[in-house]
């Protein structure tokens, strides 16, 4: 069974705060997302990655920044932490013969 | 970019009966529409998707139409189960979903006892 989990299932950080969310996947895959989830609003893509150092921009990039020093490890990174970045975040890996996502179980973070 | 609509946002149903979540996307140079459903406190898991060189796919219960010239695609559920309640997303992309996928708000399907 392919596993990605996340350092954090819950998280609250104060204003300002530089923060961390990591993800790692156990399959080998090249393809690895971040996605925001909000009520209402579905879930949007932040960053994605083809591979090893490699990083693009999703539809929501602003305000974040990624890191992906390994291939099973995919980082989001805020830099200073704001209110409306409250959200659950979902990472996702996809594999490179497929195009199903597979999904972590999502960090709530909440912005104080 | 691409941009998809998902009706309804919330949907119930008497269990044994037939759920139908509808979706629109608007570019017409997407070529894969996932479904995925996500129960309380897990991520989202795909349960079916359709290529848009294929107009229907089936797998048991569950069931996606694809038109492209409207650039709308369905889910359909038939003999409702409780298990079948969750929140339900669609999705469209370019490229197999390698760039990412655009999803729909979400519906959340109710079964009644």
């Amino acid at each position: 069974d392919v596993k990605v989990t996340q350092s954090s299932r819950y998280l609250v950080k104060r204003t300002g705060e530089k923060v961390f969310l990591e993800c790692v996947q156990d399959m080998d895959h090249e393809n690895m997302f971040w996605y925001r989830q909000d009520p209402g609003l579905g879930l949007r893509l932040i960053y994605f990655s083809y591979d090893v150092k490699m990083k693009e921009k999703g539809d929501i990039p602003e305000g974040y920044s990624v890191s992906r020093e390994k291939k099973e490890r995919f980082s989001l990174i805020l830099e200073s932490a704001s209110t409306n970045q409250t959200s659950m975040y979902l990472c996702a890996s996809r594999p490179p013969t497929r195009y199903e996502q597979y999904f972590g179980p999502g960090t709530r973070l909440t912005v104080t | 970019g691409e941009n998809v609509e998902q009706h309804p946002s919330t949907l119930s149903v008497q269990e044994g009966d037939s759920a139908v979540i509808k979706c629109t996307y608007s570019d017409s140079a997407s070529n894969y529409f996932p479904w995925y459903k996500q129960e309380l406190g897990k991520g989202p898991q795909l349960i079916i998707d359709i290529r848009s060189n294929v107009g229907e796919k089936k797998d048991q219960r569950i069931a996606v139409t694809l038109n492209k010239t409207a650039k709308h695609f369905s889910l359909h559920i038939t003999e409702t189960q409780p298990e079948d309640s969750a929140v339900y997303f669609c999705a469209a992309s370019m490229r197999g979903g390698a760039d990412g996928l655009t999803f729909g708000k979400g519906t959340h399907l109710i079964i009644q006892p």
